[in-house]
């Protein structure tokens, strides 16, 4: 069976550092990945996706970038983390095998202090 | 740009009641539509999906429509439950490999 992996669940960062948000799915190939950022009030917000390796499209211009260096692993990376990165973040995957049907990661919770 | 309107925002009711949450969006050219849930704190759960040749799925007491030319789409549950108290999310997929358009959800509580 397929699941999704994303670590850590919380994480208390200051203004200025990096940060780097990891999610790894299993049991499935080629799939496509995303990131969202659900901010407090907010709707989920599409950061990221990518249908395959190296391939990365950004939804939102953000002090954030995203890389997909193996198949199955996606990455949430800042160089200098903002107040406004503060959120929810969630990683989650999908396969045109399935119907596109998406399953979520249980999330990150950023606090940028 | 596609937008998904999710209606209530929240919503109380007393246990044993069926209820119904309503979700629209502007572009009825769909891929799927899917229904999540959402604890405090927790990633996405998802409930049901419905492809865009469907017109609705049931899962136990969960039942999802979906009126594509209307834009329109309703999760029905029934003999609801204090379990079942969670914020609900309606997203829309627009093509295969692109991501889903969220509503805002539905905040649930049902009292015992």
């Amino acid at each position: 069976s397929q699941t999704i992996h994303q670590w850590p669940a919380t994480l208390v960062q200051p203004v200025g550092s990096p940060l780097s948000l990891e999610c790894t799915v299993e049991g499935t190939s080629n799939p496509n990945l995303y990131w969202y950022r659900q901010a407090a009030g907010r709707g989920l917000q599409l950061l990221f996706y990518s249908v395959g390796i190296g391939q990365i499209s950004s939804e939102v211009p953000q002090n954030l970038s995203a890389s997909r260096p193996q198949d199955r692993q996606f990455i949430l990376s800042s160089k200098k983390l903002l107040l406004s990165d503060s959120g929810f973040y969630l990683c989650a995957w999908s396969s045109f095998g399935q119907g596109e049907l998406a399953f979520f990661g249980q999330g990150t919770r950023l606090t940028v202090v | 740009k596609q937008e998904v309107t999710q209606i209530p925002a929240a919503l109380s009711v007393p246990e044993g009641e069926n209820l119904v949450l309503n979700c629209s969006f502007t572009d009825s050219a769909i891929y799927n539509l899917q229904w999540f849930r959402q604890d405090p704190g927790k990633g996405l759960t998802s409930l049901l999906l419905i492809q865009s040749s469907q017109r609705e799925q049931t899962s136990g007491r969960l039942n999802a429509s979906l009126d594509k030319s209307s834009g329109r789409s309703t999760l029905y549950i029934a003999a609801s439950q204090p379990g079942d108290s969670a914020t609900y999310l309606c997203a829309v997929n627009s093509n295969s490999g692109y991501a889903l358009n969220f509503g805002k959800g539905t905040s649930l509580l049902v009292t015992p």
